[in-house]
């Protein structure tokens, strides 16, 4: 089982609303992720929780709010937003050693109006 | 920092026939990770293979493999048989190992031609 899950699958926001995407995973992967993806371009790391606590911020502005409530469930806070942040947004789990794969979600469409 | 090459933005190949997409990686570490993912139109990242650097046998699932040259830093995806559904944008990734963060190509986007 590699399923990672991610509410809502489509999101549409005004630049001052408050919302959030939702990511779970129940296969005791012990590391999740967020990634940003846009148009025809690679996912772009955001931030990286380890064991619950962040390891890894790539320099994201603080409109966007990362929590890792506990072990499967993963949240992306999003306030403030800009139209250019419009993408789609991956959370993803990574399996431990030996096997250190990362599994993604489908992703959740965010477009900011 | 690594990055990630992946020099050819388009492919197509016919239906039946063998493809193979190039990826070249820099890295001054040894021990890591590499992957290819598939990305349909739907967009959901698919894994289709992973290899870990220690091992010099190259990876195999079923009508994917690749030629990993870790001397030569390249990390290549052969797909033989293509079906449709192999349609898809294909990134190549990098992973050290005991570290969380994965870095994508740019991505090569196949098109199988029936």
């Amino acid at each position: 089982d590699t399923e990672v899950t991610q509410t809502p699958k489509h999101l549409v926001m005004g630049m001052t609303n408050k919302k959030s995407l939702k990511c779970e995973q129940h296969m005791g992967h012990r590391a999740m992720y967020w990634y940003k993806q846009k148009a025809k371009k690679p996912p772009e790391l955001m931030f990286v929780y380890s064991y619950e606590k962040l390891s890894i911020n790539e320099s994201v502005p603080s409109r966007f709010s990362p929590e890792c409530p506990n072990s499967s469930l993963l949240n992306l806070h999003l306030h403030a937003l800009q139209p250019e942040d419009s993408a789609l947004y991956l959370c993803a789990s990574r399996t431990g050693d030996p096997g250190n794969t990362i599994y993604f979600g489908e992703g959740s469409w965010l477009t900011v109006v | 920092a690594q990055t990630v090459t992946q020099s050819q933005p388009e492919m197509s190949v016919q239906e039946a026939e063998t493809v193979t997409l190039s990826c070249t990686y820099d890295t001054s570490e040894s021990n890591y990770y590499l992957f290819w993912y598939k990305q349909p139109p739907s967009r959901q990242m698919i894994l289709v293979i992973r290899q870990e650097a220690y091992k010099q046998q190259n990876a195999t699932e079923n009508r994917f493999s690749v030629n990993f040259q870790k001397a030569a830093k390249s990390f290549s995806l052969k797909i033989s048989d293509s079906q449709l559904g192999d349609t898809a944008m294909y990134f190549c990734a990098f992973m050290k190992q005991a570290f969380n963060d994965m870095r994508f190509g740019a991505g090569t986007r196949l098109t199988v031609k029936p």
